[in-house]
């Protein structure tokens, strides 16, 4: 079946520093790409989504880059800050749903 | 209430007990859908709906049982379940028909936490 593979697995930066998360997924027919964070015992939240006819989008101190001839897309995060800390899963459509990625748990410290 | 509700918030059950887990929106959403969540595995997609029509199944065993009587509540009926069953259960929903894999955006309740013992 199809899947999506998330790296790293854990990250932890300092507070300011910038982090990126990348996936990559095996679908070429994939178009929608959102991105979730969900905080400790809370529910995941959509926090950033690209679409293929897109190669980038921010949304303030959030940027999600798409590359579909490598099948490769990635969320950055600047000026990093404590509230931050969470687990972000990146996701790609493929035939009417979504496969999600495996998480990376971000860790900023102060 | 706002949003997506689920209710228990956490479930402790045996194996041969007969549960219920319900998911209420209050989004006038028309598509609903069930997540397990499993420590270091990627969110599962269970069950969809939309228009309450089931729409997507993915191989669930047949002790997970789905109910959607109308575009605003979903269940998921839960009997003689192994420990392996044992997950945060995210009900979503969104706006609809098309689904969440066709770039609808999807909103999560805050999750069920099942132990089964």
């Amino acid at each position: 079946g199809e899947n999506v593979e998330q790296h790293p697995s854990t990250l932890s930066v300092q507070e300011g520093d910038s982090a990126v998360i990348k996936c990559t997924y095996s679908d070429s027919a994939s178009n929608y790409f959102p991105w979730y964070k969900q905080e400790l015992g809370k529910r995941p939240q959509l926090i950033i989504d690209i679409r293929s006819n897109v190669g980038e989008k921010k949304d303030q101190r959030i940027a999600v880059t798409l590359n579909k001839t490598a099948k490769h897309f990635s969320l950055h995060i600047t000026e990093t800050q404590p509230e931050d800390s969470a687990v972000y899963f990146c996701a790609a459509s493929s035939a009417d749903k979504l496969i999600f990625g495996t998480g990376t748990r971000l860790q900023v410290f102060p | 209430e706002t949003g997506v509700t689920q209710t228990p918030r956490h479930l402790v059950m045996g194996m041969t007990n007969k549960k219920s887990l319900k998911c209420e929106q209050h989004l006038g959403h028309n598509a609903m859908y069930w997540y397990k969540q499993s420590a270091k595995k990627p969110l599962e997609l269970m069950f969809v709906y939309s228009l309450e029509e089931r729409v997507e199944n993915n191989s669930v065993p047949s002790r997970f049982s789905p109910e959607c009587p109308n575009s605003s509540h979903l269940f998921l009926h839960l009997h003689t379940l192994q420990p392996e069953d044992s997950a945060l259960y995210l009900c979503a929903s969104s706006q609809g028909p098309r689904l969440a894999g066709q770039g609808d955006t999807q909103y999560f309740g805050p999750g069920t936490r099942l132990t089964v013992l």
